[in-house]
């Protein structure tokens, strides 16, 4: 079973802070990498694609991707209460191979407290 | 608005009936796909269409799911005889080709009492 994995939380940051959310997957040839934001009783949101190493800047949002350690991870500069929600990873798996499908992961919660 | 419409946003039904969701997926995007969502879980893979082909079908899917696009428009998902574990959030994405990133409609909220 290919599987991705993210920390559950809740994760509880200060305003201001950086978040940090983290995400591993065990398919090796895996090659694109997303990262979705869902508001509870809301429906996903696409925030960022990663699809090679290194990292990938989008305002406060930054994607980082390490394929040699199947790991990528989100970081979100100046937390702000409004960024209180669910963050789900999503990866291209070779086993949804034939239509490019997400393979998402259970989401990790995030609290921002003013 | 040009994203991805869902409809209805809610459904409740009784245990046995058969319920029917519709997804209008953004214009110029080909790939249409239904994930099913429950209270603390990731979306999950239910079906995937290009264009009004049914590509790749999870083997999660039971033979009481069935999906058609016709004519590689909107896309129909129907529940047939719905079981209580069939309450979720049924989501519908839509994608291009080009970027295979996916965007979500509101989704369809099942409730089978």
């Amino acid at each position: 079973q290919k599987e991705v994995e993210q920390n559950s939380g809740p994760l509880s940051v200060p305003e201001g802070a950086i978040a940090s959310l983290n995400c591993t997957y065990s398919d090796r040839v895996s090659q694109s990498f997303f990262w979705y934001r869902q508001y509870s009783g809301k429906s996903p949101e696409l925030i960022m694609s990663i699809y090679s190493n290194g990292d990938k800047e989008d305002g406060r949002f930054t994607a980082q991707l390490n394929k040699a350690s199947q790991y990528v991870s989100l970081l979100i500069r100046d937390s702000q209460p409004s960024d209180s929600a669910t963050y789900l990873c999503a990866v291209r798996t070779s086993i949804l191979n034939s239509g490019y499908a997400l393979n998402f992961g259970k989401g990790t919660s995030l609290l921002v407290t003013p | 608005d040009t994203g991805v419409s869902q409809d209805p946003r809610h459904k409740i039904t009784k245990r046995g009936q058969n319920v029917t969701f519709r997804c209008d997926p953004i214009s110029e995007h080909n790939r249409l796909y239904w994930y099913r969502q429950t209270l603390g879980q990731g979306p999950e893979f239910l079906t995937y269409f290009q264009n009004e082909a049914q590509l790749e079908k999870s083997r999660l899917l039971s033979d009481r799911f069935s999906a058609e696009r016709p004519k590689g428009s909107f896309s129909t998902l129907e529940i047939q005889r719905t079981e209580q574990g069939d309450s979720a959030m049924y989501l519908c994405a839509s994608s291009q080709k080009t970027t295979g990133e996916l965007f979500f409609g509101e989704g369809s909220r099942l409730t089978v009492l």
